[in-house]
C-alpha cells in the first residue's frame, strides 16, 4: 500500500523566516514523483514543487526546496524568506512514474505565516 | 489558458437526496480527476477518466456514487442517496496524459464543498 505521513499537523513562522515541513512516504515502486501541493483557504489546489525519484538533485523553485532522501523515504520542504501569502495548507503527495499516474496525498501541514 | 472549472461551489442537502457536480477540465487535456477530501484530510481519487473511458474507480463507492464523461469532454459526478459521512470537498483536476514516462501535471479545480445534513 501506498502512504504518505505528515506529521506536522500545524505549523507557524515569522515573516521573512525560514520553516521547514517534513513528509514521509511508503511505497515498493522505484520510479516515482514527489510533490508539495498548496491549498489557499479559497481551495485550489496549486503545485509548488516536485521531484523525480530517479533523480539525485534536490528541487529548487525560488523560495521553495526541497530535501529528498530516497533511502529513508524523506521529502521534506524548506521555504524560505516566509511571505504573509504561503499561509495555507501544505500537501504532500506522490504517484508512479508510469501507469495510471494518480496522486496519493498527506493529511497536510498547516502553515501560518505571522506578520 | 481558463482552468478547471467546477460548479456548484458550495451544496447543502439532507441525507438520502440526491446531487451532481460538473466539471469542465482544460481544453485538450484528455485525463480527468475526481478526489473526495474529507475534513483534515489530504484528497483522495475516486476515479479517473483518459477521454470517455474509465481508468481506475476502485475506490468509488458504487452503490451510492456514479461518474461519467460523455464525448470525453465535461464531467459529471453523482450521489444517490447521500450519507452524512458524504460531507467533503469534492475536488476535479485535468492533466494532458496518463501512462507516459513524464509525468504530466495535474490542474486542479476550486472544488464544490458539499454539506449533508
Amino acid at each position: 500500500a501506498q502512504t504518505v505521513t505528515q506529521s506536522q499537523p500545524e505549523m507557524s513562522v515569522q515573516e521573512a523566516e525560514t520553516v521547514t515541513l517534513s513528509c514521509t512516504y511508503d511505497t515498493s515502486e522505484n520510479n516515482y514523483y514527489l510533490f508539495w501541493y498548496k491549498q489557499p483557504p479559497s481551495r485550489q489546489m496549486i503545485l509548488v514543487i516536485r521531484q523525480e525519484a530517479y533523480k539525485q538533485q534536490n528541487a529548487t523553485e525560488n523560495r521553495f526546496s526541497v530535501n529528498f532522501q530516497k533511502a529513508a523515504k524523506s521529502f521534506s520542504l524548506k521555504i524560505s524568506d516566509s511571505q504573509l501569502g504561503d499561509t495555507a495548507m501544505y500537501f504532500c503527495a506522490f504517484t508512479f512514474r508510469t501507469g495510471a499516474n494518480n496522486l496519493f496525498f498527506g493529511t497536510g501541514t498547516r502553515l501560518t505565516v505571522i506578520p | 489558458e481558463a482552468g478547471v472549472a467546477q460548479s456548484p461551489r458550495y451544496k447543502i442537502i439532507e441525507k438520502r437526496q440526491s446531487v451532481a457536480f460538473w466539471c469542465n477540465p482544460i481544453s485538450g487535456h484528455a485525463t480527468l480527476y475526481w478526489y473526495q477530501q474529507i475534513l483534515g484530510q489530504g484528497p483522495k481519487l475516486l476515479i479517473q477518466f483518459q477521454n470517455n473511458g474509465v481508468v481506475d474507480d476502485s475506490q468509488l463507492p458504487k452503490d451510492r456514487f456514479s461518474a461519467e464523461r460523455l464525448k470525453g469532454v465535461d464531467s459529471t459526478l453523482k450521489i444517490q442517496p447521500a450519507k452524512l459521512e458524504d460531507s467533503a470537498v469534492y475536488l476535479c483536476a485535468s492533466s494532458l496524459d496518463f501512462g507516459s514516462l513524464e509525468w504530466n501535471e495535474q490542474f486542479f479545480g476550486p472544488g464544490t464543498r458539499l454539506t449533508v445534513l
